[in-house]
């Protein structure tokens, strides 16, 4: 099993509408947590960190439950310039606590 | 403006060859990492430092060698290119604690023929 697994897509909504993309990961010691978003053919930038108690930056909602091991990333009133593929990214204590990537989860917003 | 820069930024080599890949970071950070990302694996760990003279392996670290002579620069050198290691290589820094944000450079393309 892959430490970190989310859901590839792709996602193909309208503009204006609410998505959500899922992630697990199979390290309870993982202590840090994270979204990034890689446009194609460029580099991973940091979207938002992930906190226990959930947060909140402008239309976007992060969601951690560490019972479950389970994170989320919403996406309110999506934008045609949303159209990215977001990366899960877990720390792993495997690798001298450094990040472990997910596959990553393509979404395109259509006009 | 602080930055990471990666070079070359697409390189066409041979099987049996040897390749260096050069990334410099004027962050003044002291965590640096190397990956490669391909299709269907995402983003896996090669080799990562935590300071001048500290080299670490990742996941996928076989074939791959990194030195760290100073802060700014991690080179990655592959001591003998294989088909399999046709992928796009990203280097990373982060400042502060190893968990903290990691900042990217742009990719190197490398093909191995």
């Amino acid at each position: 099993r892959k430490e970190v697994e989310q859901d590839p897509g792709p996602f193909n909504v309208p503009e204006g509408a609410t998505v959500a993309f899922n992630c697990t990961y199979s390290n309870s010691a993982s202590q840090s947590f994270f979204w990034y978003r890689q446009d194609c053919r460029k580099e991973p930038k940091l979207l938002m960190s992930v906190y226990s108690s959930g947060n909140e930056d402008g239309r976007f909602t992060a969601q951690l439950n560490r019972a479950s091991q389970y994170i989320s990333l919403l996406i309110r009133d999506s934008k045609l310039s949303d159209s990215a593929t977001y990366l899960c990214v877990v720390n792993s204590p495997n690798y001298g606590q450094n990040f472990v990537f997910g596959p990553g989860t393509r979404l395109s917003v259509l006009p | 403006d602080a930055e990471i820069t990666q070079s070359p930024r697409h390189k066409i080599t041979e099987t049996g060859r040897q390749v260096t890949l050069a990334c410099h970071q004027t962050w003044n950070h002291n965590n640096m990492f190397w990956y490669r990302q391909d299709l269907g694996h995402g983003l896996r760990l090669i080799h990562y430092s935590y300071g001048v003279q500290d080299t670490n392996k990742g996941e996928v670290s076989d074939g791959y060698s990194v030195s760290r002579s100073n802060t700014e620069d991690l080179p990655l050198t592959l001591e003998s290119a294989a088909s399999s290691q046709t992928s796009v290589y990203f280097c990373a820094s982060s400042g502060g604690a190893r968990n903290n944000e990691q900042f990217f450079g742009p990719g190197t393309r490398l093909t191995v023929l």
